[in-house]
């Protein structure tokens, strides 16, 4: 059953703590992505990777960071320079085309 | 400056009438759409996409039209359902098989 996971659902964190978004993927794809969503707004695109080993940013990468060391794996790193973490996280995979797939996404709160 | 809007925050529909969702974009240069369905607390989902070299595409009660002159795309529902509501977000298709998202709109079908 192919798709893409990410974990928590929920994630809870204390300002000035780094946290990191687990995204995993078993499609196949080569391209990932991470987006941000806040509340009546659209995505936002923070990072993507389209190989492994290799990753570039986005619209709003800052107090962001990312790795791709396998293909299957995407995490976020969301540091305590983010100055304003809580958001929706979601991370997406695609292939050669324009459709992306997504994942069920992480709510992050800082307080 | 926003390169993909969605004007209109919400839409409230009864129950078998036709839902219309609209999206302007300002770069000619696009030359592939997407729309996305989106429930709360979820990653959003393919819904139906169109490339520049047509006007229109069909899926069922989802037709996706696109107007390149007036650089407008329209998404139209018919007949709407209670489990259409949900956030719908366009996309485009930008160098790089990147996406810029609408700010979205959302919704309601009433029974």
């Amino acid at each position: 059953d192919g798709g893409i996971t990410q974990s928590p659902k929920y994630l809870f964190r204390k300002e000035g703590q780094n946290v990191t978004l687990s995204c995993e993927q078993n499609l196949n794809h080569d391209a990932m992505y991470w987006y941000r969503q806040d509340p009546g707004q659209g995505l936002r695109l923070i990072y993507y990777s389209q190989i492994v080993n290799d990753f570039q940013k986005g619209d709003i990468a800052e107090g962001y960071s990312v790795s791709r060391e396998k293909k299957e794996s995407f995490p976020l790193t969301v540091t305590s320079a983010q100055k304003n973490p809580t958001a929706f996280y979601l991370c997406a995979s695609s292939t050669s085309g324009y459709e992306q797939y997504f994942g069920p996404g992480t709510r992050l709160t800082v307080t | 400056d926003q390169q993909v809007k969605q004007n209109s925050p919400s839409l409230s529909v009864q129950e078998g009438r036709i839902s219309i969702l609209n999206c302007d974009y300002t770069n000619s240069m696009f030359d592939y759409f997407l729309w996305y369905k989106k429930y709360p607390a979820e990653g959003p989902t393919f819904l139906i996409s169109i490339s520049s070299i047509k006007d229109k595409n069909e899926d069922g009660r989802f037709t996706v039209f696109l107007n390149k002159s007036a650089k407008h795309l329209s998404l139209h529902i018919v007949p709407s359902q209670p489990g259409d509501s949900a956030v719908y977000f366009c996309a485009v298709g930008t160098a790089g098989n990147m996406l810029t998202f609408g700010g979205g709109t959302r919704l309601m079908v009433k029974p």
